[in-house]
């Protein structure tokens, strides 16, 4: 099984600023067949199920702000949530869809400072 | 618009079996997959399985292999999920979630979300 770790487990940002969370994988989730990474990100508010962010690293659904950025690739990822908002708190997620057994990272926690 | 809405909030006994409902709309149901998704109380999500509505192929991951079944009804447009031998560890909140037809892949539209009780 592939395993997904983040860090760090939380973070306060100030308003305004930028925050970094990564995501690292126990094994590449490269696909050779498409050169995609297959790695998504979810953020989940208070209450509510998770949203899709960002898809094959970087690309980001529709309607999500260019505020959320991803990179990275085979094992190690990252994403950024640039001029960081008031509803932007929230537990971010990285899951891997690479192995039909998919996996999540444990979350990571962003509050505002 | 795509929706996922999952039946109601239930109340178990240890030992007992639940199947949550997951109804499909704004999307032709039978051309993609439903992942199921759990989240214990504060705690993160972890991947249950999947199964295609195009085929109706399914992965399950190891842990629940044996106490865990998912359907669909592609005239109802509707995907069920049946947990068997329910324990008190089995307390989450249950989720599908909108996945790829012939594999996993992106998931991208998730249900509200069914609250299972275990409890004596």
């Amino acid at each position: 099984d592939i395993v997904m770790t983040q860090s760090p487990d939380s973070l306060a940002v100030s308003l305004g600023e930028r925050a970094t969370i990564n995501c690292k994988s126990s094994q590449s989730v490269l696909s050779s067949s498409n050169n995609k990474n297959s790695l998504a990100w979810f953020q989940q508010r208070p209450g509510q199920p998770p949203k899709l962010l960002l898809y094959s690293a970087s690309t980001r659904d529709a309607g999500v702000p260019d505020r959320f950025s991803g990179s990275g690739s085979g094992t190690d990822f990252t994403l950024t949530i640039s001029n960081l908002q008031a509803e932007d708190v929230a537990i971010y997620f990285c899951q891997q869809y690479y192995s039909s057994q998919c996996s999540f990272g444990q979350g990571t926690r962003l509050e505002i400072k | 618009q795509v929706q996922l809405v999952q039946s109601g909030a239930e109340v178990k006994k240890p030992g007992a079996s639940v199947k949550v409902s997951c109804r499909g709309s704004g999307y032709t149901f039978r051309t993609y997959g439903i992942s199921w998704v759990r989240q214990a109380p504060g705690q993160g999500l972890e991947f249950m399985g999947w199964i295609s509505a195009y085929n109706g192929n399914t992965t399950y991951t190891q842990k629940f292999q044996d106490r865990l079944t998912m359907t669909t009804d592609t005239s109802t447009n509707t995907a069920y999920m049946e947990l068997r031998r329910l324990r008190s560890d089995d307390t989450a909140m249950y989720y599908c979630a909108r996945g790829g037809a012939l594999r996993v892949a992106i998931i991208d539209y998730w249900g509200q979300g069914s609250l299972v009780t275990v409890s004596s």
